[in-house]
């Protein structure tokens, strides 16, 4: 399986700033994606991360709050712009395996607090 | 959208105890994921199993496609296994794939 690294694991942040959050995988995966999970609550897809093009994003979700960049196949980031409380969540990013029907595999995940 | 229902949403169980957690979906899919996620957040893959049976220690999982459903067994539990459990289906769209979560079962193991 695939390592993934996010950081930062965790920060505490201002309303009205933004944070960028890192996703390092050890190997070239295809498909990246961009959860969130809002307290107490499932995970939401936020985005699919594309190599060399502009992220997709699920309904909801918008490029001008959270774009997402994908420079090569083992990295991209997620920005939380323009932060309120809401927004205190765990971001993860997951990145797929092996074929289009392969095991997807999650970093640990970066818990933002924001007040 | 496809629909991933979870039950039981909240389980307690005393230590050694056995259970049953089981996930329902409204569509066909072609991944099915049983993940725990610990206290500090971190989702760990349990079992990839789109669909029959699998084994990892003192658990299995149990998934029959044709049904709709996927069961996760717990056997002799512990308090390590406390935790959330979370199914997820992937479906394969030509607008791209997307993996559902259900809303999670929350296990408590105690001693």
């Amino acid at each position: 399986s695939a390592v993934i690294s996010q950081k930062p694991s965790r920060d505490i942040c201002q309303r009205g700033t933004s944070l960028t959050i890192q996703c390092q995988v050890d190997s070239q995966v295809t498909m990246m994606f961009w959860y969130r999970q809002q307290p107490g609550q499932s995970l939401t897809l936020i985005a699919t991360a594309n190599q060399g093009s502009e992220a997709t994003y699920e309904s909801g979700f918008v490029i001008d709050k959270f774009p997402i960049s994908r420079p090569n196949l083992t990295f991209s980031t997620l920005t939380v712009s323009n932060m309120s409380p809401e927004d205190s969540s765990i971001y993860l990013c997951s990145v797929g395996g092996r074929g289009i029907t392969g095991e997807l595999f999650f970093g640990e995940g970066s818990r933002l607090t924001v007040l | 959208g496809i629909q991933v229902e979870q039950s039981p949403p909240d389980l307690i169980l005393q230590e050694g105890a056995n259970s049953t957690l089981r996930c329902n979906f409204s569509d066909s899919v072609n991944n099915l994921q049983w993940f725990h996620q610990n206290p500090w957040g971190q989702l760990i893959n349990l079992f990839y199993i789109p669909s029959g049976t699998k084994q990892n220690g003192r658990l299995s999982a149990t998934t029959v496609a044709t049904e709709r459903y996927s069961l996760l067994y717990i056997s002799s539990s512990q308090t390590t296994d406390s935790g959330v459990y979370f199914c997820a289906v992937l479906m394969i769209k030509a607008a791209g794939n997307k993996l559902t979560f259900g809303g999670g079962t929350r296990v408590l193991v105690k001693p």
